[in-house]
């Protein structure tokens, strides 16, 4: 039973365009967000996190947007550009948890 | 860079051996974790510590022991590996904010 859910395994956007990458999740418990990024051949970085009192944060091109009601939450990139072509991960939490559940990960192409 | 390592980078083996594979911190992270990445399943978690000689399993633990006597290293075995454990394999640690984790470059395992 997937408790993190990343629906499409790959998206394609053109370079300098929003790229938008969605998670959906089924723990009500879940308080707690993440994004990381994977290059080939890499270990994955941490990208951005949201706290479920919150319902955006965002680091320069990077937002993350988060809909408690519909347990969803997305990832915004503007403007996109070539080195943001990587997996990313949608990863979430509960209070007191000492892991993180982990979506199967979304392959972004940024597109010249 | 959280200062973490992981050997060996790349490993063939045969069907029925042991493996270890080993992950060092140099920070004193309390947390540390071992995770799987396989096309079609993302990231999962196969076993954690949180502390010194305290282990605890993850998702996907059968086939799988893990050790931990230095808060720097933190070992997973394979007694006798599979070819269904043909994997990348990622160390983790805990940073100091909630839930960040920070992974290692990661370990190719090939079982013959």
């Amino acid at each position: 039973d997937q408790q993190v859910k990343q629906n499409s395994p790959s998206l394609s956007v053109q370079e300098g365009r929003i790229s938008i990458l969605n998670c959906d999740y089924t723990n009500s418990m879940f308080d707690y967000f993440l994004w990381y990024k994977k290059y080939p051949a890499e270990g994955p970085t941490f990208l951005i996190s949201i706290s479920s009192i919150k319902d955006k944060n965002e680091d320069g091109r990077f937002t993350v947007f988060l809909n408690k009601s519909a347990k969803h939450l997305s990832l915004h990139i503007v403007p996109s550009q070539p080195g943001d072509s990587a997996v990313y991960f949608c990863a979430a939490s509960g209070d007191r948890d000492d892991k993180i559940i982990f979506g199967k990960g979304t392959r972004l192409h940024i597109l010249p | 860079d959280a200062g973490i390592t992981q050997s060996p980078r790349h490993k063939v083996t045969e069907t029925g051996t042991p493996v270890t594979l080993r992950c060092h911190q140099t920070e004193n992270h309390r947390y540390m974790y071992w995770y799987r990445q396989d096309p079609g399943h993302g990231l999962r978690l196969i076993h954690y510590s949180y502390g010194v000689k305290d282990t605890d399993k993850g998702e996907v633990s059968d086939g799988y022991s893990v050790s931990r006597s230095k808060t720097e290293d933190f070992l997973l075995t394979l007694e006798s590996a599979t070819s269904s454990q043909t994997s990348v394999y990622f160390c983790a640690i805990r940073g100091d904010f909630r839930d960040e984790q920070f992974f290692g470059p990661g370990t190719r395992l090939t079982v013959l």
